[in-house]
């Protein structure tokens, strides 16, 4: 079972603008983590955000993190064509456990 | 390095055939994981292995079985391929459980 569920499922946007992706999930976690996959590729991990941690940055990436609210959300900003590729969350109990992802295309 | 590496690439299978999924990783990394991604869905896991010597079922075991070769490589068996197991099995290892996943690139296996 899919403890992450991402939102939306889709996401179509011009270069240039900002992409923010949604992850929920049910149980208490020990951190929430961001992945990136282009197309026929493996994952590629993004950042690693603690239970303890509210919000990190790396680069272009912004992710939050609401324990309280069970969710975390990614925002991309000023994207590129590049970043065209489906975007995963994963939250660590025992194991990770992967959400659905949301596939992003951004448009030059 | 060459992290995490996957053979083969590609392979097409018959029902009722076995094959093995190599995968071994260079980060001395201890433990490892196969998952299994089905068209526009996330990332199930199948097995995974905590540690060397050690192997413990995920969400969908049915139909393999894994062996932890040593601390680098942990392979994928399929005893008798069905066509619900057409798919892309990746390979993953971490340093410690909980923490950041490094990827293979991937096995696109297609029975029929």
């Amino acid at each position: 079972s899919q403890q992450g569920e991402e939102d939306p499922q889709a996401l179509s946007i011009q270069e240039g603008e900002n992409a923010t992706m949604n992850c929920s999930y049910k149980t208490s976690i020990n951190n929430l983590q961001w992945y990136r996959q282009n197309s026929g590729r493996g994952l590629v991990h993004l950042i690693l955000i603690r239970s303890n941690e509210r919000e990190k940055h790396s680069g272009r990436l912004r992710v939050t993190l609401d324990t309280s609210k069970k969710s975390s959300s990614l925002l991309i900003t000023a994207s590129r064509a590049a970043d065209t590729a489906s975007y995963f969350c994963a939250t660590a109990e025992d194991k990770l456990i992967f959400g659905a992802g949301t596939r992003l295309a951004v448009h030059p | 390095n060459a992290g995490v590496t996957q053979t083969p690439k590609f392979q097409v299978l018959k029902t009722g055939q076995s094959m093995t999924l190599q995968c071994a990783q260079d980060m001395n990394h201890n433990s490892m994981y196969w998952y299994r991604q089905d068209p526009g869905m996330g990332l199930r896991l199948i097995y995974y292995s905590a540690s060397e010597g050690t192997t413990d079922k995920g969400e969908v075991p049915n139909g393999y079985n894994v062996s932890r070769l040593n601390k680098r490589e942990f392979s994928l068996r399929l005893e008798s391929a069905a066509p619900s197991q057409t798919s892309v099995y990746f390979c993953a290892s971490t340093l410690l459980r909980q923490e950041t996943q490094y990827f293979g690139p991937g096995t696109r296996l297609l029975v029929l």
